[in-house]
């Protein structure tokens, strides 16, 4: 059974600062491995996604790797801001059962002005 | 802004009633998935529409049932509420083939059931 773990639960660090959020996952079978990002109140928003071939993808500040053997996938958001505050979810599509997403529990994330 | 729509944003129920969830996705978008998210945890599929067909479940019981229609509008149905089924409940659209692309998710519906 699939099991994705986020690391940690909760981070608060200065704005400026580059940091690394990480997400474990139990089984190496996987389609893709999502970051979603998630603000009080409302839905998801994807914020970047990893095929299972790949080994990064990047986006403005954002640069996140996955490393299938090992289980492993980290986001690293350069020159943290304010607004960068939010819960940060990643998620990795099965290959089997009709490509559901697991989900791990969140990274709670603030950036002090 | 993600042009998937969920209503109502916010609902109340007691125990044992019915309740439905609806959800309008982005035209062209043929699939849609429910989740269920309670406090401070990662969401939970519930089940997967392409094409008006359910064609994935996960782990919940039959009380909770869904309905996608043409024009790419849906639907959850739980039945015989339970306290535990209060939670945030998504919903996400997907153009094509859910094996990669990104899934589009709605603001949710947040139900409490008393």
């Amino acid at each position: 059974k699939q099991e994705v773990t986020q690391i940690p639960a909760a981070l608060s660090v200065p704005e400026g600062e580059n940091l690394v959020l990480n997400c474990s996952f139990t089984d190496s079978a996987i389609y893709n491995l999502q970051w979603f990002r998630q603000d009080p109140g409302k839905g998801l928003t994807s914020l970047l996604l990893i095929q299972s071939s790949q080994r990064e993808q990047t986006s403005g500040r954002l640069n996140a790797s996955l490393d299938k053997s090992s289980g492993r996938s980290t986001l690293y958001i350069a020159a943290s801001q304010p607004g960068d505050s939010a819960t940060y979810l990643c998620a990795v599509r099965l290959v089997d059962s009709n490509y559901q997403l697991i989900w791990g529990a969140g990274t709670k994330l603030i950036i002090k002005p | 802004e993600t042009g998937v729509t969920q209503s109502p944003t916010h609902l109340i129920k007691t125990r044992g009633q019915q309740v439905t969830l609806r959800c309008s996705s982005q035209s062209g978008h043929n699939t849609v998935s429910w989740y269920q998210q309670a406090l401070g945890q990662g969401p939970q599929f519930i089940f997967q529409y392409y094409r008006e067909e359910e064609n994935g479940r996960g782990n919940f019981p039959p009380r909770f049932s869904g309905l996608q229609f043409p024009n790419y509008s849906s639907e959850l149905n739980v039945n015989a509420l339970e306290l535990d089924d209060s939670a945030l409940y998504l919903c996400a659209s997907t153009l094509g083939g859910v094996s990669t692309d990104t899934q589009y998710f709605g603001p949710g519906t947040r139900l409490t059931v008393l």
